[in-house]
């Protein structure tokens, strides 16, 4: 049983640029949520998908979206990047949208920009 | 403010002592509190879960306590091993949905 998948492991990027990261939860579950961790710092929520929609979303711009397939896979775009999104992209799923519900977290994407 | 505070200095400890992490917080009310694993350039991997109205928890050499009056949780690992080397983090519900807030993390390293 495979846990969830993120792809690619690593993305270089420059400025202004736009990257797209993709996500397959874990076998059985219908949530994903995405968070970005920049270095020494914890996981902040960035938003959280089920049914198709985007139900949560914490404090970040525009400029991050996202999408999720029919097969509860998921991608989280960024449009122009900043040095600032610099950070390992984490997608973490669920069983549904119960605040008891394990999460369970992928390997990440490390994002670089210059 | 809400924060969630964690001890920014690495955690040394000799193998076979029990190492104890603390967690803080203010300005939330969560419904439970969570601690979770990480290794450098790896995801979060969840430990164990504590409700509100639960004051402690064990998994095999893991122990955690939730006092919502002093609004602290205490992660204890007995025993510790090297193999126990890792950042662990402590997370909150928010806003109920699973949305989880982070602290930091705090580092161990467990000297042979």
């Amino acid at each position: 049983d495979a846990g969830v998948t993120q792809s690619p492991t690593h993305l270089i990027k420059t400025r202004g640029q736009q990257v797209t990261l993709r996500c397959s939860p874990k076998s059985g579950h219908d949530t994903v949520s995405w968070y970005q961790q920049a270095l020494g710092q914890g996981p902040q929520f960035i938003f959280q998908y089920y049914e198709e929609e985007e139900r949560q979303r914490g404090n970040f711009p525009d400029r991050f979206s996202g999408h999720q397939f029919p097969n509860y896979s998921s991608e989280l775009n960024v449009n122009a990047l900043l040095l600032g999104d610099s950070a390992l992209y984490l997608c973490a799923s669920s069983l549904g949208t119960s605040s008891y519900n394990e999460q369970f977290f992928g390997p990440g994407t490390r994002l670089t920009v210059l | 403010s809400q924060k969630i505070e964690q001890n920014s200095e690495a955690l040394n400890i000799q193998e076979g002592k029990t190492a104890t992490l603390t967690c803080n917080y203010t300005n939330y009310s969560p419904a439970y509190l969570q601690w979770y694993r990480q290794d450098p350039g790896r995801g979060p991997v969840f430990l164990l879960l504590i409700r509100e109205n639960e004051k402690e928890k064990r998994k095999e050499r893991l122990k955690v306590t939730f006092d919502t009056t002093l609004k602290q949780s205490l992660f204890h690992i007995t025993a510790s091993q090297p193999a126990d080397s890792a950042t662990y983090l402590c997370a909150l519900e928010r806003n109920g949905n699973n949305r989880l807030a982070f602290g930091k993390g705090n580092q161990v390293v467990v000297i042979p």
